[in-house]
């Protein structure tokens, strides 16, 4: 059960677009749409950003985006605000039943 | 409101036992599986566990397996992490949270495990 593949850290400006890389395996990623996204600022507990790869929960802003293409996930941050300064995690449904978090991204707003 | 309230962790010596308990309200916790998801200091998430509505299932992440069991009494609207012989690299704030479908939502405040001698 070795962790999906995130990019460290990823940074862009107010208002640009970052898009968050997740990278799996045909046992997670690659076979179930079953990917989800959560936000977590510093002390805080994790909070569902998106769902079932492409799903937004009611009240979370439009400008986060999710996709799918093959072992990868990603997760896209449209009109880049300083409140979305935190750290990003994926995670995966897997074919043994369990779940795989993301190994994290820490999203810079400069 | 959905809330989620851990309770029960603390320092713990090295192969003692912690049992950690999460209380629910806001929602029908009986029709929800539940979940337990933990953060070492300055680390990411790891899942540990899943239980189904009627605690008839449950499933573990391989290093906790046999050491840790996850139960849950309906009737109380609480769910339960029975940790035994823990070791350092338990050590983390533990979190539950409600498993809706493939998602985690919400979670709780979390609580601190630290094993240590």
């Amino acid at each position: 059960q070795s962790a999906l593949t995130q990019p460290a850290s990823v940074s862009g400006s107010p208002g640009q677009s970052i898009t968050i890389s997740c990278t799996g395996a045909s046992s997670d990623v690659g076979t179930y749409n079953y990917v989800s996204w959560y936000q977590q600022h510093p002390g805080k507990a994790p909070k569902l950003m998106i769902y079932d790869v492409t799903n937004r929960p009611s009240g979370v802003s439009n400008r986060f985006s999710g996709s799918k293409s093959g072992n990868t996930a990603s997760l896209t941050i449209s009109g880049l605000q300083a409140e979305d300064e935190a750290d990003y995690y994926c995670c995966s449904y897997t074919s043994s039943s369990t779940y795989v978090f993301g190994t994290g991204t820490k999203v810079a707003v400069l | 409101e959905v809330q989620l309230v851990e309770s029960g962790g603390g320092l713990v010596q090295p192969g003692g036992s912690l049992r950690l308990s999460c209380a629910a309200s806001g929602f029908i916790f009986s029709s929800d599986w539940m979940s337990w998801v933990r953060q070492a200091p300055g680390k990411g998430l790891e899942w540990v566990a899943n239980i189904k509505r009627d605690g008839s299932e449950n499933y573990y992440v391989d290093s906790v397996k046999g050491r840790f069991t996850i139960s849950r009494d309906n009737a109380k609207n609480s769910l339960f992490l029975q940790m035994n012989n823990l070791r350092a690299e338990d050590t983390a704030v533990y979190y539950c949270a409600r498993k809706f479908g493939a998602k985690f939502d919400p979670w709780g405040q979390g609580t601190l495990v630290t094993v240590s001698s």
